[in-house]
């Protein structure tokens, strides 16, 4: 079976501008995470969404925004892109949106790499 | 809130030796704890966790950490180091049935020959 991918792989972009990364889960799993990996650090958690309804938000700016599609693939929007946003955005799903990690274990994407310029 | 330290944000050893990364936590509820590794140009692959239970968990690739409530730690340890441990490790915690996590800052492993 097809893990978790993601698209496209890499993006270059000028500041202000807009960009829309994609996420497809593995088959059958019904929650998409976003995260953002700042090179040389951690990830951080942008977005959760489960059933096509937003979950949980972490601490992002409004230019941020996401949505889940019926077939449970994901959209993640920045629009006016700042040289602070370059980075390695990750998805991860999930079957379930709770039922606890010892049943639910969430798997990532490769990332796409976002460099603004 | 959350959150998690990682201290050594580079470790060296040498092939064969113990590997040993710290992680320790702060949560105002029981937590989910886990590590992460992740190869360059790749995303992240859970190497354990702790949920409930036995505070002693072991993963793949030979790696397992001990869950210190008293310590609030939850170091990763490796008897002996390969070269294909060298890597990026990162340490997680969450309270929210194991879905958004927030990550330590990471320990990159360099494994000498």
């Amino acid at each position: 079976d097809a893990g978790v991918t993601q698209s496209p792989t890499h993006l270059i972009k000028t500041r202000g501008q807009h960009v829309t990364l994609r996420c497809s889960p593995i088959s059958g799993h019904k929650s998409v995470s976003w995260y953002q990996q700042v090179l040389g650090q951690g990830p951080q958690f942008i977005f959760q969404y489960y059933e096509k309804e937003e979950r949980g938000r972490g601490n992002f700016p409004d230019r941020f925004s996401a949505r889940q599609f019926p077939n449970y693939s994901s959209e993640l929007n920045v629009n006016a892109l700042l040289l602070g946003d370059s980075a390695l955005y990750l998805c991860a799903s999930s079957f379930l949106l709770a039922g606890g990690p010892s049943y639910n274990e969430q798997f990532f994407g490769p990332g796409t790499r976002l460099t603004v310029l | 809130a959350q959150s998690v330290t990682q201290l050594g944000s580079h470790v060296s050893v040498s092939e064969g030796a113990l590997v040993l990364l710290r992680c320790n936590y702060s949560s105002s509820v029981p937590p989910y704890l886990f590590w992460y590794v992740q190869y360059p140009n790749q995303g992240l692959q859970l190497l354990l966790k702790y949920t409930t239970g036995a505070t002693l968990v072991k993963g793949i690739n030979g790696f397992e950490a001990e869950f210190k409530k008293s310590e609030t730690s939850f170091h990763l340890t490796k008897p002996s180091a390969h070269m294909s441990d060298a890597a990026e490790y990162f340490c997680a915690v969450s309270d929210d049935y194991g879905q958004n996590f927030v990550f330590g800052p990471g320990t990159r492993l360099s494994v000498l020959p």
